[in-house]
């Protein structure tokens, strides 16, 4: 088992591209989210989904956009970068226990 | 909303006893968690609670006072391998009860 696969792992974008971060897993977790980590900022949510078809905003969802079309993926999309979009994102997975599982991040920077 | 305070940084010796707290200030509360996180890694789980009292992993004992909105993390026998970021989080209550947020952290520091 894969776990939590996040894809790419590093990336460098312009101000103004977009990309999409990707989220799969094979845990079959009903929940999924998506995190970013600055600084002394700890993890901050972003948007998360309870199921396949449901999505909802988390504490910065300004930026970003989610859909949830299968139970195993669940892609983070940047319709345009901005600087203060530079930072380290986790996606991470719950059986509903409260128990995160979390991918090993995806490092942006935004030039 | 929800709002969670560490202390940013604790310091203890190798072989001691450390506590981190965590406050809370929440407009629904489920549970508190704890999570480490290694420099350059993801964060993992350590441990939850959901009803008052003490929680007990190994070397890794976990807190909570719901009437103080209070929870904190013992680690005992602190090991070098102990030096890690360790957040706090909370989790909303049903039907939401999947929605965790996280505290800044706590940088500890292991001193030989």
């Amino acid at each position: 088992n894969a776990g939590v696969t996040q894809t790419p792992k590093f990336q460098v974008l312009k101000t103004g591209q977009s990309m999409t971060l990707q989220c799969a897993q094979d845990m079959n977790h009903e929940y999924m989210s998506w995190y970013r980590q600055d600084p002394g900022m700890g993890l901050r949510l972003i948007h998360y989904s309870v199921g396949a078809g449901i999505t909802d905003q988390g504490e910065v969802p300004n930026g970003y956009n989610v859909s949830r079309s299968t139970t195993e993926d669940f892609p983070l999309r940047l319709l345009s970068a901005a600087p203060s979009q530079t930072s380290v994102y986790f996606c991470a997975t719950s059986k509903g226990t409260g128990e995160l599982f979390f991918g090993e991040g995806s490092r942006l920077t935004v030039l | 909303g929800q709002s969670l305070e560490q202390p940013s940084e604790v310091t203890a010796v190798e072989g001691a006893i450390v506590q981190i707290n965590c406050t809370y200030q929440t407009s629904g509360f489920y549970g508190l968690s704890w999570y480490q996180q290694h420099d350059g890694g993801a964060p993992t789980f350590l441990s939850y609670n959901a009803l008052d009292g003490l929680e007990e992993t190994g070397r890794f004992s976990s807190f909570l006072s719901r009437s103080d909105s209070y929870g904190y993390l013992l680690l005992q026998e602190l090991q070098m391998k102990d030096s890690a970021s360790y957040f706090c989080a909370v989790r909303d209550p049903p039907p939401r009860d999947d929605k965790i947020i996280f505290g800044k952290g706590t940088r500890l520091h292991i001193l030989p």
